[in-house]
């Protein structure tokens, strides 16, 4: 089945130790995004790439990056965590709004839930 | 800056009776979507409906917008256990063409059996 795929479920980092969380997908989409949901908080958009096009959202601390090698798999990269990043990271993809007129729905992933010690 | 207010925050009712979400935004949209989130997994999207359109229906689910008032609302009729859930509403705003979801902060039902 066609699907995004996170790994891992669960990471566990130190404070200030590089951590990187991976998705890929299935589904050949050109839209991947990287979302940051804290405890009973709507997700909120860390940045996405279009195709090889990355779109960093305005208040996006710098500590986070993110990489896409290629259609299939897209990486976050948290360079030096802190506690308040302690969360759910959800990577979700989508066909894309120039294809689907606008009307363009998100496949999210099951998410990394990311403790920092 | 998040778009879409949610409400009620949290809501708990018998199992078979319905449920109904509001979701309230600030711009101008292209479309609307509600997704569902189960505790600790990802979201699942559930409707669609575009700035044009009134009202839409999906199984036991009903949405419908008010663009006047810039309000949504997610119906679910018969409800059941296996849809207690996070709800959210998504918009995606006209301008910029990108598709990116602006999501509200979401309403918490709970369905007992």
């Amino acid at each position: 089945d066609a699907m995004v795929i996170q790994n891992p479920r669960y990471q566990v980092t130190q404070f200030g130790k590089p951590v990187t969380l991976s998705c890929s997908q299935t589904l050949n989409h050109n839209v991947m995004y990287w979302y940051q949901q804290k405890s009973s908080q709507a997700p909120k958009l860390l940045f996405h790439y279009y195709d090889k096009d990355f779109n960093n959202e305005a208040d996006t601390p710098d500590n986070f990056q993110s990489r896409r090698p290629n259609t299939s798999f897209c990486f976050l990269d948290i360079r030096s965590p802190g506690l308040g990043d302690a969360a759910m990271y959800l990577c979700a993809t989508s066909r894309g709004a120039r294809l689907a007129g606008g009307t363009d729905t998100q496949y999210f992933g099951p998410g990394t839930r990311l403790t920092v010690l | 800056s998040q778009q879409g207010e949610e409400d009620p925050q949290a809501l708990s009712i018998q199992e078979g009776e319905n449920a109904t979400m509001n979701c309230s935004y600030k711009t101008s949209i292209n479309n609307l979507q509600w997704y569902r989130q189960n505790s600790g997994r990802g979201l699942v999207h559930l409707i669609l409906i575009r700035s044009n359109e009134r009202e839409k229906h999906s199984g036991r689910l009903r949405v419908t917008l008010d663009t006047s008032k810039k309000s949504s609302s997610l119906l679910i009729t018969a409800s059941r256990a296996a849809d207690t859930a996070s709800y959210f509403c998504a918009t995606v705003p006209l301008s910029g063409n990108t598709g990116k979801l602006i999501f509200g902060q979401g309403t918490t039902l709970q369905v007992k059996p």
